[in-house]
């Protein structure tokens, strides 16, 4: 069974401009949830999806949004990007609805540079 | 949630020794309690995790304790190995929130 799949696994990008994340799950989890690694501030929570709906978010401003589409596929999207942007970011993936209280299944991540 | 605090943040040990790894928590609606693995350049692998119905878990050369009533809960790692060299995340997870440790950078020196 492929695991997770981000894509691409490298970008920099400019102050100011935006970014679209992808993330293929494990075929079969119908979960996917986001996350942000920074040296500073660890692994810290985004959002998660579960059919297409998202159903928790983390403490992140409105720039970073996501969605799921009817195949769990999902992306993530960073508007007028900040400095402070750059991070790895991860996304995971889990079989039914508890993603809290479960084992994740994480990509390889994006790594994001913002000059 | 709260966060989840996690020590020692480096630790070196001589290939054979064990490893432990202390995490606590304060949020007591947190139920259950993995353990990430990660490497260079890949993202976090499920290691072990332990529920808080249960005081301790064991999968080989690797276990969890958990004391729910401190709220900590600790991997051991025994015999290590040189590939168990990585870098290592606790969390807490509830019904809304995931909270992960900032990480323990094991090495394990042949």
């Amino acid at each position: 069974k492929a695991g997770v799949t981000q894509t691409p696994r490298y970008l920099i990008k400019t102050r100011g401009q935006q970014v679209t994340l992808s993330c293929s799950p494990i075929s079969g989890h119908r979960s996917v949830s986001w996350y942000q690694q920074t040296p500073g501030q660890g692994l810290q929570f985004l959002f998660e999806y579960f059919s297409e709906t998202q159903r928790n978010k983390g403490n992140f401003p409105g720039r970073f949004s996501g969605r799921q589409f009817s195949n769990s596929r999902s992306e993530m999207n960073v508007s007028t990007l900040e400095l402070g942007d750059s991070a790895l970011y991860l996304c995971a993936s889990s079989p039914g609805q508890e993603v809290f209280n479960s084992p994740l299944h994480f990509g390889n991540g994006t790594r994001l540079t913002v000059t | 949630g709260e966060n989840v605090e996690q020590h020692p943040s480096t630790l070196s040990v001589q290939e054979g020794d064990s490893a432990v790894i202390k995490c606590t928590y304060s949020d007591s609606a947190s139920n259950y309690f993995p353990w990430y693995k990660q490497e260079l350049g890949k993202g976090p692998q499920l290691i072990i995790d332990i529920r808080s119905n249960v005081g301790e878990k064991k999968d080989q050369r690797i276990a969890v304790t958990l004391n729910k009533t401190a709220k900590h809960f600790s991997l051991h790692i025994t015999e290590t190995q040189p590939e168990d060299s990585a870098v290592y995340f606790c969390a807490a997870g509830g019904d809304n929130d995931m909270r992960f440790g900032a990480g323990t950078r094991l090495t394990v020196k042949p």
